[in-house]
């Protein structure tokens, strides 16, 4: 089984500052399936980043996605306010979903 | 647009079974997997499982195999997850999302919360 792992757990920033957080897997994974999720509280995670890098519908430019093998990066270029919230890894095949236990990007 | 409408929330007595409901709309219903997933309070993502909506095929984390079964009615085009023998710490909001080959979990349900307690 993979385990994905996030660091850091708490990620303390400013609006406007960048935001680097990591994925780290136990094992090689394919980056065709590794995606990215944003979560704000009470509200469902919503899809940001698919294929390790690509952006899905109505993300904003600011995000980007990287990586390759055991260990990927979500980038925020430039954090606006309504980008602090939870983010959530993904590894996911034919029959599973694993998901790292998640960055919790705070305001500095 | 594509939508998941769960069902309300839920409060269970410990022993007890819930079921939960996810209706689609937006999209043809039999052509994507339905995953669920649970988060308890304060936690991550935990996933649960999948139902192909088009064959009824399942396949259940080895946490919840036994204990929690998820079926379809594709003429209504809505999945449901059941689960039996509730236990305090069953008490999350569950999920449901639907499952791209390619994206992951590309659109997700509003959130189930099911609170169980004596």
């Amino acid at each position: 089984e993979i385990v994905l792992t996030q660091s850091p757990g708490t990620l303390s920033l400013s609006p406007g500052e960048r935001a680097t957080l990591s994925c780290r897997a136990s094992q090689s994974v394919s980056s065709s399936y590794l995606a990215w999720y944003q979560q704000k509280p009470g509200q469902a995670p919503r899809l940001l980043i698919y294929g390790a890098s690509s952006r899905a519908t109505g993300i904003p430019d600011r995000f980007s996605g990287s990586g390759s093998g055991t260990d990927f990066t979500l980038t925020i270029s430039r954090l606006e306010p309504e980008d602090f919230a939870v983010y959530y890894c993904q590894h996911f095949g034919s029959s599973f979903y694993t998901f790292g236990q998640g960055t919790n990007l705070e305001f500095k | 647009q594509v939508q998941l409408v769960q069902s309300g929330a839920e409060v269970k007595k410990p022993g007890a079974s819930v079921k939960v409901s996810c209706k689609a709309s937006g999209y043809t219903f039999i052509g994507y997997y339905i995953h669920w997933v649970r988060q308890a309070p304060g936690q991550g993502l935990e996933w649960m499982g999948w139902i192909n909506p088009n064959s009824g095929g399942t396949n259940y984390a080895q946490n919840y195999q036994g204990r929690v079964t998820m079926t379809r009615d594709a003429s209504i085009g809505t999945a449901y997850m059941e689960m039996s023998s509730l236990r305090s710490d069953d008490t999350a909001v569950y999920y449901c999302a639907r499952g791209h080959t390619i994206k992951g979990a590309d659109y997700w349900g509003q959130g189930t919360l099911v609170t169980v307690s004596s």
